[in-house]
């Protein structure tokens, strides 16, 4: 069975860090693309950051430019975010997800993980 | 930057057929993706490249994209279709969401 599963969300004060981490199963990881998705209370989806299958390339949404690193370890089958200088708008419920390719879809997704920046 | 625009908000009757709609420039070039997300649960793949059904989807749940609109049709709506819906497609270098969509099965 194809599992993603996060970890590592919490409750941060602004200005602190978080690592995330998703690890996968059931599937070959280092040919997926890997992709970490927001949801912040009450609001949409938004792609917060991915990385190729390879890990040569990344992106990031401009929101968080600067402060997130997205990578992977293929040797774990393990995603993870280092979240940096966090903001109260980075409070959300983030997912990890994959996918086969830039213009596939995200055909998994994991449970998802809670961040909350707050003081 | 790229954007994807839904209704807010669809209502149906059980046993009737609800459309979403998601508008985006030049949409119909683009292959796109639609997502369920019941309260509380994780987003699920329901239909991808436009038309196709992932194993498992129910067949009243099926795809169109053409010009600057994807839609997404239920037919046969039941009460577990009740949930938030998000179209989804390739545009500014990244995975782009629509603003989704509440489906209500009244």
């Amino acid at each position: 069975e194809v599992q993603l599963l996060e970890s590592g969300g919490g409750l941060v004060q602004p200005g602190g860090s978080l690592r995330l981490s998703c690890a996968g199963s059931g599937f070959s990881f280092s040919n997926n693309a890997m992709i970490w998705v927001r949801q912040a209370p009450g609001k949409g989806l938004e792609c917060v950051s991915f990385i190729s299958s390879s890990g040569d390339n990344t992106n990031y949404a401009d929101s968080v430019k600067g402060r997130f690193t997205i990578s992977r370890d293929s040797a774990k089958n393990t995603l993870y975010l280092q979240m940096n200088n966090l903001r109260a708008e980075d409070t959300a419920v983030y997912y990890c997800s994959k996918s086969r390719g830039t213009f596939e879809p995200l055909d998994t997704w994991g449970l998802g993980t809670m961040v909350t920046v707050s003081s | 930057s790229y954007e994807l625009t839904q209704p807010p908000s669809v209502s149906v009757s059980p046993g009737q057929t609800a459309i979403i709609t998601c508008s985006g420039d030049k949409l119909g070039n683009k292959p796109t993706s639609w997502y369920q997300q019941r309260p509380g649960q994780s987003p699920t793949l329901v239909i991808y490249r436009d038309i196709e059904r992932p194993s498992g989807i129910p067949e009243r749940f099926s795809g169109s994209n053409s010009g600057h609109t994807a839609t997404l049709t239920i037919s046969g709506t039941q009460a577990m279709d009740e949930a938030d819906y998000y179209c989804q497609a390739w545009g500014s270098n990244s995975y782009v969401f629509g603003t989704g969509t509440k489906v209500t099965v009244l």
